[in-house]
């Protein structure tokens, strides 16, 4: 079965500090990769996708990710974090034969300190 | 932002009782979809919709029934709400496109408690 993992609940850093999220997908056929983020008490937000082409997709508010399909990962990153990143981040992967569905990981809570 | 509402936004309920959730677009999309949010297990999609009185189960269907009767309305129906039930739940809305990759847009959720 197609699944997400996104391999940290949590993480704390402090503000500028660089940030990596991470995930991992399974699948054996074409997927569309998608990053999106949801701050509190708000609903979900498209920060990137990754559709094809250039495997480096830059997105909203100076987040990038990249896509790596011989490890079927697609990690999301940013170079110097603010305190109004602090919020929850899902990635999720459409596949090539399930329509429009979406896939999601667990999540990762993101909290940037002072 | 997508026009996605859903109402009502929050609402408090008992067991037993029957609950519906209603999502409604302005986009015209052809697809939209049901998910619950729980912690620890990110969204996970209940029911969804290829068009007008056409339906999907999704992971987690048992306890829920949808319709959609027009393009822009897509109702979830708890015929008997249970305590397992108390969770957000988000509508979503795409329109299949090469360009988008089934990009999905998102309403601002409901948060359900059933006591």
């Amino acid at each position: 079965a197609q699944s997400v993992t996104q391999l940290d609940s949590q993480v704390p850093v402090f503000e500028e500090a660089p940030v990596e999220l991470r995930c991992n997908y399974s699948s054996s056929v074409s997927v569309y990769l998608f990053w999106y983020v949801q701050y509190p008490n708000q609903g979900l937000q498209l920060l990137l996708k990754y559709l094809s082409g250039s495997t480096l997709v830059k997105g909203i508010n100076g987040f990038e990710a990249e896509f790596n399909k011989s490890q079927t990962s697609f990690h999301l990153r940013k170079p110097s974090v603010h305190i109004s990143d602090t919020a929850e981040y899902f990635c999720a992967v459409t596949l090539g034969n399930q329509g429009g569905k979406l896939i999601f990981g667990q999540g990762t809570e993101l909290s940037v300190k002072p | 932002d997508a026009g996605i509402t859903q109402s009502p936004r929050h609402k408090v309920t008992e067991t037993g009782t029957p609950v519906t959730l209603r999502c409604h677009q302005t986009e015209n999309h052809r697809y939209m979809y049901w998910y619950r949010q729980d912690p620890g297990h990110g969204l996970r999609l209940i029911h969804y919709s290829y068009g007008v009185k056409d339906t999907d189960k999704g992971e987690v269907s048992d306890g829920y029934s949808v319709s959609r009767s027009k393009t822009e309305d897509f109702l979830l129906t708890l015929e008997s709400a249970t305590s397992s039930q108390t969770s957000v739940y988000f509508c979503a809305i795409s329109e299949p496109k090469r360009e988008l990759g089934n990009e999905q847009f998102f309403g601002p959720g409901t948060r359900l408690t059933v006591l």
